[in-house]
């Protein structure tokens, strides 16, 4: 079974400052990490994804997250945050060994945190 | 990038009424397209998986009598909520995704609020 933890139902942080929002996920076998940004009575959206390479991936608005297959993260940051980036972000995996051998490709998504950037 | 639509964005209904969802993909062919399900401040809830032709798989717990599912085209997956109750009142959201490739990345639909009186 995979399984993803968000430790941390909300994150405050002041605009300009760094942010991070945590991420834990468990697989089987080796992981597809994905984190997705939701604003108010909208739909996901993809920020950024790791397949494989590179442990740092960087994506959408300034977004990046770090892989690290020891501790089992996948931590989300930002170098200067703007009160625009207040909105609920989830972390997803999905387990590449069920994908390669036809397990399927569902995705299990963490219980989001909402992250509040303030002036 | 892959756009995914829905409709309607919203719906009102009265209880023991039939209400059907569309997930489009606009400019891609999706074989798989997924349903779910959010209750506020909650996370998304896979409710099924279809692949275009054959029948939903459902997660454990979700009545398939109820959220009927079909998936007749590439670009066409509905969710039609049968007899709806207010347990039913929720945000519905589909996703979209393609074959081929080690990883069939998943593209979201706006979502659609569903409220039962």
């Amino acid at each position: 079974a995979q399984s993803v933890a968000q430790p941390e139902d909300q994150v405050n942080v002041a605009e300009g400052n760094p942010l991070t929002v945590k991420c834990t996920y468990s697989v089987s076998g080796n992981p597809y990490l994905f984190w997705y940004v939701q604003y108010p009575n909208r739909g996901l959206q993809f920020l950024l994804k790791y397949i494989t390479g590179d442990n740092l991936v960087k994506g959408s608005y300034g977004f990046e997250a770090e892989f690290n297959k020891s501790q089992t993260s996948f931590h989300l940051k930002k170098p200067s945050a703007l009160v625009s980036d207040s909105a609920l972000y989830f972390c997803a995996v999905r387990d590449k060994g069920r994908v390669l051998t036809g397990g399927g490709n569902k995705l299990t998504f963490g219980t989001g945190t909402q992250l509040k950037v303030e002036l | 990038g892959a756009v995914v639509s829905q409709h309607p964005s919203r719906v009102i209904c009265k209880s023991g009424t039939s209400v059907k969802i569309e997930c489009r993909s606009l400019d891609f062919q999706a074989t798989t397209m997924f349903w779910y399900r959010q209750f506020p401040k909650q996370s998304l809830m896979l409710m099924a998986t279809s692949n275009e032709g054959s029948k939903a798989t459902y997660e454990q717990g979700v009545e398939k009598d109820k959220f009927l599912i079909n998936h007749a085209s590439l670009t066409l997956s509905t969710l039609t909520v049968t007899s709806a109750h207010p347990e039913d009142s929720s945000f519905y959201i589909c996703s979209a995704s393609t074959s081929g490739g080690a990883y069939n990345e998943q593209f979201f639909g706006p979502g659609t609020r569903l409220t039962v009186l």
